[in-house]
């Protein structure tokens, strides 16, 4: 286990909704990222967080947007939803300066 | 953009035997990561590579980060059932910052 924790793990929603994803950070790592996972298909970066700031972001839209909290934790949020953000949605946390990143078990969004 | 192959796609192989993947990168990367991912789960960091040249073992697993800063490769040795799943490469340039992601080389075992 990595200490990393993410909610929900399954989740439905409809076209046109907005969805919230959380991330708890393994204790003593300081960057929060997220990532995409489509069915078949390697993780993409959405973007990252260091110090509650978005330190540098993906080939995604403003619809996905983020926040990092005191604590560490952080929140992935997408509006309007489309069909094609039904994925897995990755969160990992890290240590700036130090390249290991350890991933949360992820949330599977399912846009009907 | 930089992008990474992974080879072989998907391999299917007699329990013992050695296997071997790769990774090849259109730039270079200054660390080199290899993950393997479960079904229902989250990638898990296997090994961390972070000079040109390294050669990094963990337990059956060894992994190397190529001279020219362009690809890595991951041997498993005397493969057992559990090592079934997705093995994943990726690329990072600052440590720390975001990864980029091979698109999996699938591993069955046969008993």
């Amino acid at each position: 286990e990595t200490g990393v924790t993410q909610s929900p793990t399954h989740l439905i929603k409809t076209r046109g909704q907005q969805v919230t994803l959380r991330c708890s950070s393994q204790s003593g790592h300081n960057t929060v990222s997220w990532y995409q996972q489509a069915l078949g298909q390697g993780p993409q970066f959405i973007f990252q967080y260091y110090r509650e700031e978005e330190n540098g972001r993906g080939n995604f839209p403003p619809r996905f947007s983020g926040l990092q909290f005191p604590n560490y934790s952080s929140e992935l949020n997408v509006n309007a939803l489309e069909l094609d953000d039904s994925a897995l949605y990755l969160c990992a946390t890290g240590t700036r300066g130090t390249g290991e990143l350890f991933f949360g078990e992820g949330s599977r969004l399912t846009v009907l | 953009g930089q992008q990474l192959n992974q080879s072989p796609q998907s391999m299917f192989i007699q329990e013992g035997e050695d296997v071997s993947m790769n990774c090849t990168s259109s730039s270079i990367f200054n660390t080199w990561l290899w993950y393997k991912q479960e079904p229902g789960e989250g990638p898990v960091l296997l090994i961390a590579l972070y000079k040109a040249g390294e050669l990094t073992s963990n337990g059956r697993l060894t992994a190397q980060f190529g001279i020219t800063r362009k690809d890595s490769f991951l041997n498993i040795s005397a493969s057992i059932p559990s090592d079934v799943g997705i093995y994943f490469c990726a690329g990072q340039n600052n440590q720390g910052g975001k990864l980029i992601f091979g698109q999996g080389t699938e591993l069955s075992v046969k008993p």
